[in-house]
């Protein structure tokens, strides 16, 4: 199985700070790599495809790099709709097709 | 604008049965595969079956493997999640969702349904 380790498992910020998480997959997933955004009570919402292809109507303070075994997603000046718990998903062509990493959430400092 | 949404779950013993229903709307249907995901009370996220437009393929993680059965039926716009043989750690909110297979991601979510496996 691919395991996906996300760091931090939690990160407080400010209002305006830019932010980055951290998702590390156990072998090479290529850019199969996405990143959601979950709120409480709410489903997730997709924001970046493919590593780092930004998903249609996310605002441009969210970006996604990386490839092979480490990705990055960063959030320049944060905004107060921003604080939630962010998730990243693999794809592999293996068992699990999909998984994904135990989640970061994101609290104001 | 894209639609999801699941009913279906519920308060069920271990060993019984349900069946999760996807209803959707906004988008074409017959194009898109379809998936579900889970996410027990407090944990993250964990994806379970895969189905394509036809139905001619069907993905499941293993631990639901020979217990659920994913299905849809185009005509009716709608997915659906035939569990069996349920079990306490089968207990979560059930997600359907919009999979786009070229890029690999799932771009639409419902809202949920609950589903409590539990004497």
């Amino acid at each position: 199985d691919i395991q996906m380790t996300q760091s931090p498992s939690t990160l407080s910020a400010s209002v305006g700070d830019r932010v980055t998480i951290t998702c590390r997959a156990s072998q090479s997933i290529d850019t199969w790599l996405a990143w959601y955004q979950q709120k409480p009570g709410k489903a997730p919402k997709l924001l970046i495809y493919k590593a780092s292809n930004l998903e249609s109507g996310v605002p441009s303070r969210f970006s996604g790099s990386g490839s092979g075994t480490e990705f990055t997603l960063t959030i320049t000046s944060l905004q107060p709709d921003d604080f939630a718990t962010y998730y990243c998903q693999q794809y592999n062509s293996y068992s699990p097709m999909y998984s994904f990493g135990q989640g970061t959430k994101l609290e104001i400092k | 604008e894209v639609q999801l949404v699941e009913s279906g779950g519920g308060l069920v013993q271990p060993g019984g049965s349900l069946r999760l229903s996807c209803e959707a709307s906004g988008f074409t249907f017959t194009s898109n595969w379809m998936s579900w995901v889970r996410q027990a009370p407090g944990k993250g996220l964990e994806w379970v079956a895969n189905i394509k437009q036809d139905g001619s393929e069907k993905y499941y993680v293993d631990s639901v493997k020979g217990r659920f059965i994913i299905s849809r039926d185009n005509a009716k716009n709608s997915a659906y999640l035939q569990m069996n043989s349920l079990r306490g750690e089968d207990t979560a909110v059930y997600y359907c969702a919009r999979y786009r297979d070229s890029t690999k991601r799932f771009d639409y979510w419902g809202q949920g349904t609950l589903v409590t496996v539990s004497p």
